[in-house]
């Protein structure tokens, strides 16, 4: 059973492009989380996913970002007009089931995002 | 909103010697779970330990245990036996029930910990 897959494992955007980072979640797992580590930080949650639906996002800014996670295929979290502020790693979690303190969500290796 | 503190940026230890990790955290709410995470250089994050606000006994897993003081809202880690493999950066992160079925994490800016052959 593969873990959470993330790509691409580093990713260079210019100013102004867009930023397509992609999950898929272990084998079983319909909830996604993204998380986002700035330089010097510790993970700060974005978004929560089940499939089709987008659960909370509390967490993400309210322009430039959108996740979704189809009933096929694997999570996106999409970044638009990307600047040097969005350079950071980004990471995906997934459980089977809401996480809760005894069921673990499991996380990817991150896209580390470079702006340029 | 919750905060997380690790006050220690970077530490290091002897090989085979302990080695304790600060947490502090600060919440108005009274039913929350800890956790500690491991990121090894390969960016994994890995589920250390976890603790439940409500049980007042330390959790241990292994060569790893907390010290989970509630009232004073500490949640120390303590590493017995340091190996080489326990070279990474640890996250103490704080978990609550947020709404709309969703539990979040909070993570504090982490501890490099290295350990010395």
């Amino acid at each position: 059973n593969a873990g959470v897959m993330q790509n691409p494992r580093h990713l260079v955007r210019r100013r102004g492009q867009e930023a397509r980072l992609r999950c898929s979640p272990m084998k079983g797992h319909s909830h996604v989380y993204w998380y986002r580590q700035l330089p010097e930080e510790g993970l700060k949650f974005m978004v929560y996913l089940q499939k089709e639906n987008i659960i909370d996002e509390s967490g993400m800014p309210k322009e430039r970002f959108s996740a979704e996670f189809p009933k096929e295929g694997p999570s996106i979290l999409r970044i638009q007009q990307v600047v040097r502020g969005d350079s950071a790693a980004y990471f995906c979690a997934s459980s089977p089931d809401s996480v809760t303190w005894n069921t673990e969500a499991f996380f990817g290796q991150g896209t580390r995002l470079t702006v340029v | 909103a919750q905060t997380v503190t690790q006050s220690q940026p970077e530490m290091s230890v002897q090989e085979a010697e302990t080695v304790t990790l600060s947490c502090t955290y600060d919440t108005s709410e009274n039913n929350y779970y800890l956790f500690w995470y491991k990121q090894p250089p390969s960016r994994q994050m890995i589920l250390v330990i976890r603790q439940e606000a409500y049980k007042q006994q330390n959790a241990t897993e292994n060569r790893f245990s907390v010290n989970f003081q509630k009232a004073a809202k500490s949640f120390s880690l303590k590493i017995s036996d340091s190996q080489l493999g326990d070279t990474a950066m640890y996250f103490c992160a704080f978990m609550k029930y947020s709404g709309a079925g969703s539990y979040q994490l909070t993570f504090g800016k982490g501890t490099k910990l290295s350990v010395i052959p």
